[in-house]
């Protein structure tokens, strides 16, 4: 099946620096990606839609300017966690469709676990 | 705008079989998904209906009705590492095809 990847896996920063997490499409080519968040016992929230070469749709109260988001190419999205707060520590989960594929399933990426001190 | 509900926990013993329900409110309505997370991982993609009826796949089914807008989880034969959260999620056409989750249900399968 298709993979999509995630990294760094765990992240430790101190509050106020910028943090980047990649998000790859390994065998497939993803026009869509999806972050998401996730506090612990909660369920995943939506943060922002990013389609290939065009700028990212973010959710209602997410902070575009916090939270930067690149689609560079059909397999890598980024996203920059921009002078990080304590309350940011969270789990940050990618997502992608197959540009080719059936189009109703979205891939998971592993998840990334960032911790802000 | 959107509702996806479904029970924060439930308990089942090894063996049995436990029913997970999930009802929703949505405009767009474009196909009903679960998939399985265990703790500190991502969700990994269980079933999909988009039609009415029952969709089988090993210990796994599930099943939608979308006049009631309700789909159940069904897991037999219940084992050990059966243990996680289970989160459905719609998908809506009205908001761009993005999949709407619900808070998920834990499930814990004692000995």
């Amino acid at each position: 099946g298709a993979v999509v990847s995630q990294h760094p896996s765990r992240v430790i920063c101190k509050s106020g620096t910028s943090v980047k997490i990649e998000c790859r499409s390994l065998d497939f080519q993803a026009t869509t990606m999806f972050w998401y968040r996730q506090f612990p016992k909660q369920s995943l929230m939506l943060m922002a839609t990013s389609n290939e070469g065009s700028k990212a749709t973010y959710e209602q109260g997410v902070e575009k300017d916090k939270f930067l988001i690149n689609h560079a190419s059909l397999t890598l999205s980024t996203l920059t966690v921009t002078s990080a707060h304590p309350e940011d520590s969270s789990f940050y989960i990618c997502s992608a469709r197959d540009l080719k594929g059936v189009s109703y399933e979205q891939y998971f990426g592993p998840g990334t676990r960032l911790t802000v001190t | 705008g959107q509702n996806i509900d479904q029970p924060t926990e439930m308990t089942a013993t090894e063996g049995a079989i436990v029913q997970i329900n999930c009802t929703y409110q949505t405009s767009g309505f474009n196909g009903l998904f679960w998939y399985q997370q265990h703790a500190g991982e991502a969700p990994t993609f269980l079933s999909y209906n988009v039609l009415d009826g029952l969709e089988e796949k090993g210990r796994f089914s599930s099943f939608l009705s979308r006049s009631k807008g309700y789909s159940y989880l069904l897991l037999k034969e219940l084992q050990m590492k059966d243990s996680a959260s289970y989160l459905c999620a719609v998908r809506d056409n009205n908001q761009g095809g993005k999949l709407i989750f619900g808070q998920g249900t834990e499930l814990s399968v004692k000995p």
